[in-house]
């Protein structure tokens, strides 16, 4: 079965600096990974995918995301963190050809201090 | 990109009631809805998969006869937590599944359900 980990809790960085979230995934096959990003008493909102291609994915918001297939990662960055960037962010993985159903991680609070 | 709604976005209710929440997708056609359950700064928790025109998927440990879900069309699946009670009380969000583009679930803004 498909898992991601998120391994950290809080992610705490200065604005104006760069922010990583990280994201590791085990699943047999192909994945197709997925950020997402959550503001309080909100639903989710998509910010970027890889599904094949370019390792490096660019997404909403100034998102990237670097899929490393020998260390099976998937970290969010970006290069200049704002303090609007500050949410909960879930990495997401799917197994192609399944019942498009998705795997997240716990999730990782990320605080941009001003 | 596609737009879900959900309904309602808050609910206060008593134990022993039953609620019913409403997930939409207003400008696409979704055969597949998915219901969540998100505890507070916990990650989301897949209660059940919703097909249009059939029987929802439960994940383990989901009691289908409390959590109850009807998918009667392309673009309303409906979850009713029966005979609530306080533990029932969490964040609800849905999402519906469409295929090709960038993205693929879109997801509602979530219901947050008190049982008091």
């Amino acid at each position: 079965a498909q898992s991601v980990a998120q391994p950290e809790d809080q992610v705490n960085v200065a604005e104006g600096n760069p922010l990583t979230v990280k994201c590791t995934y085990s699943v047999s096959g192909n994945p197709y990974l997925f950020w997402y990003v959550q503001y309080p008493n909100r639903g989710l909102q998509f910010l970027l995918k890889y599904i094949t291609g370019d390792n490096l994915v660019k997404g909403s918001y100034g998102f990237e995301a670097e899929f490393n297939k020998s260390q099976t990662s998937f970290h969010l960055k970006k290069p200049s963190a704002l303090v609007s960037d500050s949410a909960l962010y879930f990495c997401a993985v799917r197994v192609p050809y399944g019942n498009n159903r998705l795997a997240f991680g716990k999730g990782n609070q990320v605080v941009v201090i001003p | 990109g596609a737009v879900v709604s959900q309904h309602p976005s808050r609910v206060i209710c008593k134990s022993g009631t039953s609620v019913k929440i409403e997930c939409r997708s207003l400008d696409f056609q979704a055969t597949t809805m998915f219901w969540y359950r998100q505890f507070p700064k916990q990650s989301l928790m897949l209660m059940a998969t919703s097909n249009e025109g059939s029987k929802a998927t439960y994940e383990q440990g989901v009691e289908k006869d409390k959590f109850l879900i009807n998918h009667a069309s392309l673009t309303l699946s409906t979850l009713t937590v029966t005979s609530a009670h306080p533990e029932d009380s969490s964040f609800y969000i849905c999402s519906a599944y469409r295929s090709g583009g960038a993205n693929e679930q879109f997801f509602g803004p979530g219901t947050r359900l008190t049982v008091l």
